[in-house]
């Protein structure tokens, strides 16, 4: 199985500023995404982190306000910008391991925005 | 277009079987997942079955899939104290996409 790191694992933060999500896998892997769980609720898929090439985002979801960075196989970085109370959500990023029946995500990032 | 139902509560008592229920609406779904999400923390993959099997046992879970019904469920024999969690049914379609059901919050009491 692969493993998965973020950082920060929680962080508050204040209206109007931009937080950067930090996920690394201990193993390349080709597909990497981010979903979003807001209180509650199930999780939405963000995007998919391509490496080397824009992101490709899910209705609803905007570069501008979310962009991934994925500069190699086994990292990429979130960043919500601009951030509103409507933001606090947890934040997960997720990979197909190398038997790509498996699907495995991270310990999330509870952002909570004031 | 793509859904997946659970019932969002389910009590049990220690030692006792717990099932959690999930339905789909797509047909094309490849894989269905069960993932545990304990207070706090990401979401832990369980176990998995693809679409062409009907049935997969792993320790004390066991995996049916009813594919002409749309129907999943995970029965968790000898259920613990540590599996209350919320349990989530997700469908893979096409390569890698994921939809989830709302989850099913599972209480067990001494």
């Amino acid at each position: 199985s692969a493993v998965i790191s973020q950082k920060p694992s929680r962080d508050i933060c204040q209206r109007g500023t931009s937080l950067t999500i930090q996920c690394q896998v201990d193993s390349q892997v080709t597909m990497m995404f981010w979903y979003r769980q807001q209180p509650g609720q199930s999780l939405t898929l963000i995007a998919t982190a391509n490496q080397g090439s824009e992101a490709t985002y899910e209705s609803g979801f905007v570069i501008d306000k979310f962009p991934i960075s994925r500069p190699n196989l086994t990292f990429s970085t979130l960043t919500v910008s601009n951030m509103s109370p409507e933001d606090s959500s947890i934040y997960l990023c997720s990979v197909v391991g190398q038997a790509t029946d498996t699907q495995y995500f991270g310990p999330g990032t509870r952002l909570t925005v004031l | 277009g793509e859904d997946v139902e659970q019932s969002l509560f389910l009590s049990v008592r220690e030692g006792d079987s717990s099932v959690i229920n999930c339905t789909y609406t797509d047909s094309s779904s490849t894989y269905l997942y069960w993932y545990k999400q304990e207070p706090g923390a990401g979401l832990q993959l369980l176990t998995y079955i693809f679409s062409n099997m009907d049935m997969k046992q792993d320790q004390r879970l066991t995996v049916l899939l009813n594919k002409k019904d749309k129907h999943l469920s995970l029965r968790i024999a000898d259920t613990q104290t540590g599996d209350s969690a919320i349990y989530f049914c997700a469908e893979r379609t096409g390569y890698s996409t994921l939809t989830f059901g709302k989850g099913t919050m599972l209480l067990v009491s001494p």
